[in-house]
């Protein structure tokens, strides 16, 4: 009965390489949204996937961001080059449909340090 | 953007007292709901309020969604020390999928 699986919890990068994160939402839910966490500051959102689809991506930074939901497999949200203000912390939830009214369920997150 | 207003930043409080805080909006949400989260973890939901002026109960919280649709309020009841942690209120505005989080409530707890 796992919940929201992300991976990993932590991760350093240097400046300018590849952040690859992961989540693997609740079984049988089809529908995963992106956020992030600044340090003291609220979750904000970043891009809402349907399997193979990308619905809304409206918060995503306009470069270097991207993030998929293959037919198999985890989610990924990609950074490319990452610089020192996307140390942050990433938050992966979950939903059985496209609704979050219910306030769907969150990953434990993973903790981004570009140094 | 939309920006949800919560207050207080942070309360240090007796173990034994009640709790409250507050979110308001200058837009209008469909629906608000409440989380929680301990240090180094994902937010939890503790409340979900559907309706305008619903109020619901979870054990010793206690949650309010505005008449106007624009505030909500979250009490807890004879705070403990696991009652530490970060709140978070956050909005779904009608036919959204994505929420819109306070900066959240810091609560400490003196036993």
């Amino acid at each position: 009965n796992a919940g929201v699986m992300q991976n990993p919890r932590h991760l350093v990068r240097r400046r300018g390489q590849e952040a690859r994160l992961r989540c693997s939402p609740v079984k049988g839910h089809s529908h995963v949204y992106w956020y992030r966490q600044l340090p003291e500051e609220g979750l904000k959102f970043m891009v809402y996937l349907q399997k193979e689809n990308i619905i809304d991506e409206s918060g995503m930074p306009k470069e270097r961001f991207s993030a998929e939901f293959p037919k198999e497999g985890p989610s990924i949200l990609r950074i490319q080059q990452v610089v020192r203000g996307d140390s942050a912390a990433y938050f992966c939830a979950s939903s059985p449909l496209g609704q979050a009214d219910y306030g769907y369920t969150f990953g434990s997150g993973t903790r981004l340090t570009v140094v | 953007g939309q920006q949800l207003n919560q207050s207080p930043q942070s309360m240090f409080i007796q173990e034994g007292e009640d709790v409250s805080m507050n979110c308001t909006s200058s837009s209008i949400f469909n629906t608000w709901l409440w989380y929680k989260q301990d240090p180094g973890e994902g937010p939890v939901l503790l409340i979900a309020l559907y309706k305008a002026g619903e109020l619901t109960s979870n054990g010793r919280l206690t949650a309010q969604f505005g008449i106007t649709r624009k505030d909500s309020f979250l009490n807890i009841s004879a705070s403990i020390p696991s009652d530490v942690g970060i709140y978070f209120c956050a909005g779904l505005m009608e036919y959204g999928n994505k929420l819109v989080f306070g900066a959240g409530t810091i609560l400490r707890v003196k036993s």
